[in-house]
């Protein structure tokens, strides 16, 4: 079973401090890698969107890496704003069609 | 564009009653699925479909029906709602190829549901 860990479940960082989250799978097996926003009463909104076969995807101030092979993902915001401030998620769509989901990094950026 | 609505946003139910939560996209999506969320467990599926009239199975299917009679539509039956059925959920849909949802996902705004 794809299990996904989403590590800090929290962070707090000074606006304008470049940061990481960090997702990690279990099974390598995937079609593709998503991170999504949540931010409090909403819900989730698609950030990138990673296939299998590509290495990185780029929106922005956001990137996103992808390494199968080690079961990793990170996503890297440049130059955090107040506005960053949300729950940030990933999840893995595996062999069986279905979407795992990582717990989430509630990220707060303070101005 | 709507994207994918959900009705209700909020609902309240007794043991024992059922009701529909409703799902709607107007993207031409042939996948879509119900997640719930809760505090600590993260989002887990319940149901998903792939298309007109194919549904399965998630992780926590027991206790819900769906159907898919059109592209556009996915409800999610309670059938009689337990107090364990409290919960956010969460109606999403995306493109399907290959045998797989390879694009990216679109989510509804949730529906906060209270089982009392």
């Amino acid at each position: 079973k794809q299990e996904v860990t989403q590590i800090p479940a929290a962070l707090s960082v000074p606006e304008g401090e470049n940061l990481v989250l960090n997702c990690s799978f279990t099974d390598s097996a995937i079609y593709n890698l998503q991170w999504f926003r949540q931010d409090p009463g909403k819900g989730l909104t698609s950030l990138l969107l990673i296939q299998s076969s590509q290495r990185e995807q780029t929106s922005g101030r956001l990137n996103a890496s992808l390494d199968k092979s080690s079961g990793r993902s990170t996503l890297y915001i440049a130059a955090s704003q107040p506005g960053d401030s949300a729950t940030y998620l990933c999840a893995v769509t595996g062999s069986a069609r279905q979407l795992t989901f990582g717990s989430g990094t509630q990220l707060t950026v303070l101005p | 564009n709507a994207g994918v609505t959900q009705t209700p946003k909020f609902q309240v139910l007794k043991t024992g009653q059922s009701m529909t939560l409703q799902c709607a996209q107007d993207m031409n999506h042939e996948y879509m699925s119900w997640y719930r969320q809760d505090p600590g467990m993260g989002l887990r599926l319940i149901h998903y479909s792939v298309g007109a009239g194919i549904t399965d199975q998630g992780e926590v299917p027991n206790g819900y029906n769906v159907s898919r009679s059109t592209t556009e539509d996915f409800p999610l039956r309670l059938l009689s709602a337990a107090p364990s059925q409290t919960s956010v959920y969460f109606c999403a849909s995306s493109f399907f190829a290959g045998g797989a949802n390879t694009g990216e996902l679109f989510f509804g705004e949730g529906s906060r549901l209270t089982v009392l």
